[in-house]
């Protein structure tokens, strides 16, 4: 069965970095799209970011574009976020998702990981 | 763009039905049959619950309903149960500059 196990949360003071992983089974992850999705406490979901299931082409939120970076590891069936400058705003449960596609379009997440606390805080 | 549209609650006696809308505008519901609904229980991650509008995933149950009219997407609930309480969240793609936006999310009642 699909599983996506986020990992690398934590608390980190606003400007330090953080990375986090995702490590996925039960598919072929090397022909999926990957998504992360972040939740604020007791807030809605919003979209971070997306890659190809090959890297070669990634989306970002406004939020985040220019400070975190989204890439994976086909060999190590492995999804990552590489937070930077990180703000208060930032602090947020952060989901993995699968991405399925509807003719080339692949903005359906249709498996999600458990998720990975992330607490940006001084 | 800002996020889709949807009432913040609804509620219902166990076997009813519940309908939670979710509005969005031309650029986004209204121009693409890509609009999916997600379950989301307390503490849990979200659940895909229905996607290109009307599509039920493998094991989701027929009670779940998908439609869209216009710019407003729909999701039916029918013969509510009462672990049917949860939130909902809508969601849609919305072209090459915003590629997606979610609903604010609908906490549904089971009464």
């Amino acid at each position: 069965q699909v599983q996506l196990v986020e990992s690398g949360g934590g608390v980190v003071q606003p400007g330090r970095s953080l990375r986090l992983s995702c490590a996925a089974s039960g598919f072929t992850f090397s022909s999926y799209a990957m998504h992360w999705v972040r939740q604020g406490p007791g807030k809605g979901l919003e979209w971070v970011a997306v890659i190809s299931y090959d890297g070669s082409i990634k989306y970002y939120a406004d939020s985040v574009k220019g400070r975190f970076t989204i890439s994976r590891d086909n060999s190590k069936n492995t999804l990552f976020l590489q937070m930077n400058s990180l703000r208060p705003e930032d602090t947020a449960v952060y989901y993995c998702a699968r991405g399925y596609c509807t003719n080339g379009v692949c903005f359906t997440f249709d498996y999600w990981g458990q998720g990975t606390l992330v607490t940006v805080s001084s | 763009q800002s996020a889709l549209t949807q009432p913040a609650s609804v509620s219902g006696s166990p076997g009813q039905s519940i309908t939670i809308s979710c509005t969005g505008t031309s650029s986004d519901v209204g121009s693409y049959n890509l609009v999916s609904w997600y379950q989301q229980h307390p503490g849990k991650a979200p659940k895909l619950m229905i996607y290109e509008v009307t599509k039920r995933p493998s094991g989701v149950s027929n009670r779940f309903s998908g439609s869209k009219s216009g710019n407003t997407a729909s999701l039916t609930i029918s013969g509510l149960q009462a672990e049917d309480e949860a939130d909902y969240y809508c969601c849609s793609y919305a072209g090459s500059n915003t590629y997606v936006l979610f609903g604010g999310g609908t906490k549904l009642t089971v009464l």
